[in-house]
């Protein structure tokens, strides 16, 4: 599976748009963008995914450039809630299973 | 309709005794996935399991753990003789087919602590 590259940590205002970028630039063509957070002491939650095309859901927007090689996720309006650490991964499809491997994350710490 | 369920969700072990993790999949998955994230560290994929078989345990330590998932009931972690080092929150994750673009569902963790 491709390897991701994000900043350790960031921080956003209350209310704000939230864009946590993620580089992975040695993606191959049938490996998904996904994106899960954990909110602290919890167990990771599921956000979004995408392939090629930009992708939108009632938690968050993922746009993925032309040459797939790095992607943002939008949170539209930051609340406390949001503070979590965020996943990008890049999962390729295999017959024996779907394991996600874990980098280090984005740290999101929301302001009020 | 329920999520992951795990249970325990906080088990208290002095070293050598064992630890048992149960982890009940969401309805209609069949594949069960257990993680480790150990104090202030990232996840670390521990085994892949469907009904009956294990699947991909290259994240499982070489001694002393080991996995199932029986065709009924839910699937089971088990550490024996347990250390300090295995202090430690458990997740487990389940999933309704092992190709394409699916989504792991996760539970709330299993906290072992290790006296």
């Amino acid at each position: 599976d491709a390897k991701t590259t994000q900043p350790p940590s960031m921080d956003c205002a209350e209310g704000r748009a939230a864009n946590l970028p993620c580089n992975h630039s040695t993606i191959s063509g049938n490996e998904y963008v996904y994106w899960y957070r954990q909110i602290h002491s919890q167990g990771p939650q599921y956000i979004i995914h995408g392939l090629k095309n930009n992708e939108t859901n009632e938690m968050a927007s993922l746009i993925i450039t032309e040459d797939r090689k790095s992607s943002t996720l939008i949170l539209p309006h930051a609340t406390l809630r949001d503070t979590a650490v965020y996943y990008c991964i890049v999962r390729v499809e295999k017959a024996a299973g779907n394991k996600l491997t874990f980098g280090g994350g984005t740290r999101v710490l929301v302001k009020p | 309709n329920a999520g992951v369920m795990q249970n325990p969700r906080h088990l208290v072990r002095r070293r050598g005794q064992e630890a048992r993790l149960r982890c009940s999949p969401m309805k209609g998955h069949s594949h069960v996935y257990w993680y480790r994230q150990l104090p202030e560290e990232g996840l670390k994929f521990m085994v892949y399991l469907q009904k009956e078989n294990i699947i991909d345990e290259s994240g499982m330590p070489k001694e002393r753990f080991s996995a199932e998932f029986p065709k009924e009931g839910p699937s089971i972690l088990r550490i024996q003789q347990v250390v300090r080092g295995d202090s430690a929150a458990y997740f487990c994750a389940s999933s309704p087919k092992s190709s394409g673009a699916n989504v792991l569902t996760f539970g709330a963790g299993s906290r072992l602590t290790v006296l």
